[in-house]
């Protein structure tokens, strides 16, 4: 059954405590993104990647860390240096060949920052 | 950069009328342009999207129509059911990354609810 799975659903941290968030492909895509989702909001792009060993940064990245060592993983790092870390986090993939390609989104983690 | 807007942010149809949601974009670059779903708790799926050489495209209950003058999109779903009632996003791809991959700005959404 391919997809893509984010765990946990939900993550509580204190404030000032780093946290990372899990993003898991079977569909053999070459391109993630993560995303954050604030009520009222859109999607906005926090950090991409195209390849394996290789990412940049999105429109909102300061805050944000992330790796991109296997193809079928990456990991969102919310350190303490981001001011309003708590969202509904959404991590995405597409084929990312040439053309335009629909992003298949996973179920999301809600992080909340106490 | 590019900026998408979308209207409205809540829209009540009875069941069985159609609905439509309104979206602009800045970036007269933008070339693909996609609707996306999300139910409560989940992560956004897509249900249509529209490259800029054509101006309208159907598949079954839902169209969506491209005005590249005017620079607006819109998403037109007939016979409306419960199920459709959910959160609904257009947006815009304004450039390629190198290499693959699209770059998508979102609106902000439509809450959309189907009542009996």
């Amino acid at each position: 059954d391919g997809g893509i799975t984010q765990s946990p659903k939900y993550l509580f941290r204190k404030e000032g405590q780093n946290v990372t968030l899990s993003c898991e492909q079977n569909l053999n895509h070459d391109a993630m993104y993560w995303y954050r989702q604030d009520p009222g909001q859109g999607l906005r792009l926090i950090y991409y990647s195209q390849i394996v060993n290789d990412f940049q940064k999105g429109d909102i990245a300061e805050g944000y860390s992330v790796s991109r060592e296997k193809k079928e993983s990456f990991p969102l790092t919310v350190t303490s240096a981001q001011k309003n870390p708590t969202a509904f986090y959404l991590c995405a993939s597409s084929i990312g060949t040439s053309g335009y390609n629909e992003q298949f989104f996973g179920p999301g983690t809600r992080l909340t920052v106490l | 950069g590019e900026n998408v807007e979308q209207h409205p942010s809540t829209l009540s149809v009875q069941e069985g009328d159609s609905a439509v949601i309104k979206c602009t974009y800045s970036d007269s670059a933008s070339n693909y342009f996609p609707w996306y779903k999300q139910e409560l708790g989940k992560g956004p799926q897509l249900i249509i999207d529209i490259r800029s050489n054509v101006g309208e495209k159907k598949d079954q209950r839902i169209a969506v129509t491209l005005n590249k003058t005017a620079k607006h999109f819109s998403l037109h779903i007939t016979e409306t059911q419960p199920e459709d009632s959910a959160v609904y996003f257009c947006a815009a791809s304004m450039r390629m990354f190198t290499g693959g991959g699209n770059k998508l700005t979102f609106g902000t959404g439509t809450q959309l609810k189907v009542e009996l």
